[in-house]
């Protein structure tokens, strides 16, 4: 089945910087990849997405970007703050939506 | 905003015990997701439902069996807790038929410590 993998696992950055998050995919009929991010003790909530026949998404602070050919997907947020500090998951959904393990994004006042 | 209500939000349980989670949506949602959220595992599906009446097993469903009343609620139940089964618990419903574009909507998520 469809595997999901995401990287850093963790990184920790000061308010302002820039981060980058990768996602990679193996199952090529996944269509859709939603991201949702889960402040600490709280829900998950979606933040972005992307079909598979797009390559570029942006909506504030946060570019989401998608290479079907390498199946590879990256979120990019700008400006950090702390309130951005959070486990990231990205997602993969054809029959079934299949998670990453998540990224734990620490954003330093 | 979708609305997924989860009860209770923590629990205490004894090994052998009988567990039962709910989960309640107001969005008339077809599909709706039980997972539990471990450090260093992500989400893991135990089990999910097309509509009332349905269930379908995830990827770890042992041990976890899921009942699905009616359009807005979801349960997930433990027959025979074990201590393996200590957990972040996480309802979800989604607005698509099949998933292939399917946004989820989360409940707060209900922490399970089985003593």
């Amino acid at each position: 089945g469809e595997q999901v993998e995401q990287l850093p696992s963790s990184l920790i950055v000061q308010e302002g910087a820039s981060v980058l998050i990768n996602c990679s995919y193996t199952d090529s009929a996944s269509v859709y990849f939603p991201w949702y991010k889960q402040e600490p003790g709280k829900r998950l909530q979606f933040i972005i997405d992307i079909r598979s026949n797009m390559e570029r998404k942006q909506t504030q602070r946060l570019t989401l970007l998608f290479d079907k050919k390498t199946k590879h997907l990256s979120l990019h947020i700008t400006a950090t703050q702390p309130g951005d500090s959070a486990i990231y998951f990205c997602s993969a959904s054809n029959n079934r939506i299949f998670f990453g393990d998540g990224t734990q994004l620490v954003v330093k006042p | 905003e979708a609305a997924v209500t989860q009860s209770p939000r923590n629990k205490v349980a004894v090994t052998g015990g009988k567990v039962t989670l709910s989960c309640n949506q107001t969005n008339n949602h077809n599909n709706m997701y039980w997972y539990r959220q471990d450090t260093g595992h992500g989400l893991r599906l135990i089990h999910y439902s097309y509509g009332a009446g349905s269930t379908e097993k995830g990827d770890i469903p042992d041990g976890y069996k899921a009942s699905r009343p009616s359009q807005e609620n979801f349960s997930l139940i433990l027959e025979l807790a074990t201590p393996s089964q200590t957990s972040v618990y996480f309802c979800a419903s989604g607005d698509a038929w099949g998933g292939r574009a399917e946004t989820l909507y989360f409940g707060s998520g209900t922490r399970l410590t089985v003593l």
